[in-house]
């Protein structure tokens, strides 16, 4: 079945310094999702790209989509300490049901 | 509106008891999930339904049954809970639209078995 693998699963940052997540996919996405979930919370909806090679960004967080449709990354510039949380991925294949495959997240800590 | 709210919040069980985790949603979704969080394991998909009155199996199905008699709400059932269900779990609708739409997640129900 299709699988969502995404590294690294932890990442130990000082505040302001960049951070990068990636997400591939065994297999070539309609489309890719990404969440936020704050510790002892929900995952939260981020955005969702659509088209081969898009990049979308939202005020420090730029997300990008493969030209193959089979990777993704999320990139946050000079993070904050309100940026601690799990990031997912997660892809989507043309189904019955808008069903969605997670990546196992990546669990950024920032330093103040 | 208050989303996607999952009853209870905690619970604990012993091996071998059943019990009914209830999720409503009023956003007049479509589309309910039944996800189990474990760490390091991202979300996997338990059961989904894409209307009222039909359930489907996802990726980790066994030990668990649902039922979906009215659209806003999405019942996990645990008829003999094992050790190996302790988990967190999570409920999440989506509405029916042409491209894939977001997921709205509930607050998550703490699951211990022991």
């Amino acid at each position: 079945g299709q699988q969502v693998m995404q590294i690294p699963q932890y990442q130990h940052v000082q505040e302001g310094e960049d951070f990068t997540t990636y997400c591939n996919s065994s297999t070539t996405l309609s489309n890719i999702q990404w969440y936020k979930q704050r510790p002892g919370g929900h995952p939260v909806f981020l955005i969702q790209l659509v088209k081969s090679g898009e990049v979308k960004k939202q005020k420090r967080l730029t997300f990008q989509f493969g030209e193959a449709k089979k990777n993704s990354s999320l990139h946050i510039t000079a993070t904050q300490t309100t940026d601690v949380g799990t990031y997912f991925c997660a892809g989507a294949v043309n189904n019955a049901g808008n069903m969605l495959t997670f990546g196992g997240g990546t669990r950024l800590m920032v330093k103040p | 509106n208050a989303g996607v709210t999952q009853t209870p919040k905690f619970r604990v069980l012993k091996t071998g008891q059943s019990m009914t985790l209830l999720c409503a949603q009023d956003m007049n979704h479509e589309y309910m999930y039944w996800y189990r969080q474990d760490p390091g394991m991202g979300l996997r998909l338990i059961h989904y339904s894409v209307g009222e009155g039909t359930t489907a199996k996802g990726e980790v199905p066994d030990g668990y049954n649902v039922s979906r008699l009215k659209k806003q709400n999405f019942l996990l059932g645990l008829e003999s809970a094992a050790p190996s269900q302790t988990s967190v779990y999570f409920c999440a609708s989506s509405s029916l639209e042409l491209h894939n739409q977001p997921q709205h997640f509930g607050d998550g129900t703490r699951l211990s078995i022991l």
